[in-house]
């Protein structure tokens, strides 16, 4: 079945240093890529929308400087933390919509940021 | 806004118990998601619903959408320590492909 690739599973950095997260479609082109933030214990919130070849749509409240959202091309999106902070350390998450009959939705394996 | 209320948040039940999980909104939905994701890990798809009313089981476990498409419900017979985790909802409102809105999540734990 489709696959979405997510990497790094996790990642420790220190304050100030930015991350860069990839999420990569295996065997089907991803026009479009949600990524999420999900805090212990809570649910998945939207960040962004990531759309190949045009700049990101932010969910109200999420800093577009500080996560930087990268869709080049079909299989590939990226998200950048820059100048990471303690409160930026969380689980992420990509997604991406596909046609089987019905829309579905795949969802990366997550990252667990640490900022130290 | 569109809002997904999913109760309850966290449950606590011993093996062999039945329990049910509600996501309920104002807003209609295309179609609407049953996740279930294990700590460290992505949500998997359990199940998807699209008709207003349709019941679909997946072994003990059994989702309905309401007839308006407003709300779910999945119901767990038997629960059994492997069913721990957390349960999430989640709706399509677009039918197109567009972001999901997600529920608050319940977080199961069954006792042996």
């Amino acid at each position: 079945g489709a696959v979405v690739s997510q990497h790094p599973s996790r990642v420790i950095c220190k304050s100030g240093t930015s991350v860069k997260i990839e999420c990569r479609s295996l065997d089907f082109q991803a026009t479009t890529m949600f990524w999420y933030r999900q805090f212990p214990k809570q649910s998945l919130m939207l960040m962004a929308t990531s759309n190949e070849g045009s700049k990101a749509t932010y969910e109200q409240g999420v800093e577009k400087d500080k996560f930087l959202i990268n869709h080049a091309s079909l299989t590939l999106s990226t998200l950048t933390v820059t100048s990471a902070h303690p409160e930026d350390s969380s689980f992420y998450i990509c997604s991406a919509p596909l046609v089987t009959g019905d829309w579905s939705y795949t969802f990366g394996s997550g990252t667990r940021l640490t900022v130290v | 806004t569109q809002l997904l209320e999913q109760s309850p948040q966290f449950l606590s039940i011993q093996e062999g118990e039945n329990l049910t999980v509600y996501c309920n909104s104002s807003s209609v939905f295309s179609s609407l998601q049953w996740y279930r994701q294990e700590p460290g890990e992505g949500p998997v798809l359990l199940v998807t619903v699209v008709t207003g009313g349709e019941v679909k089981k997946l072994k003990r476990l059994t989702f309905q959408f309401g007839d308006a498409r407003k709300d779910s419900s999945l119901h767990i017979t038997a629960a059994q320590p492997g069913d721990t985790g957390l349960y999430l909802c989640a709706g399509d409102v677009t039918g197109q492909g567009g972001k999901l809105i997600f529920g608050q999540g319940t977080e199961l734990s069954v006792k042996p």
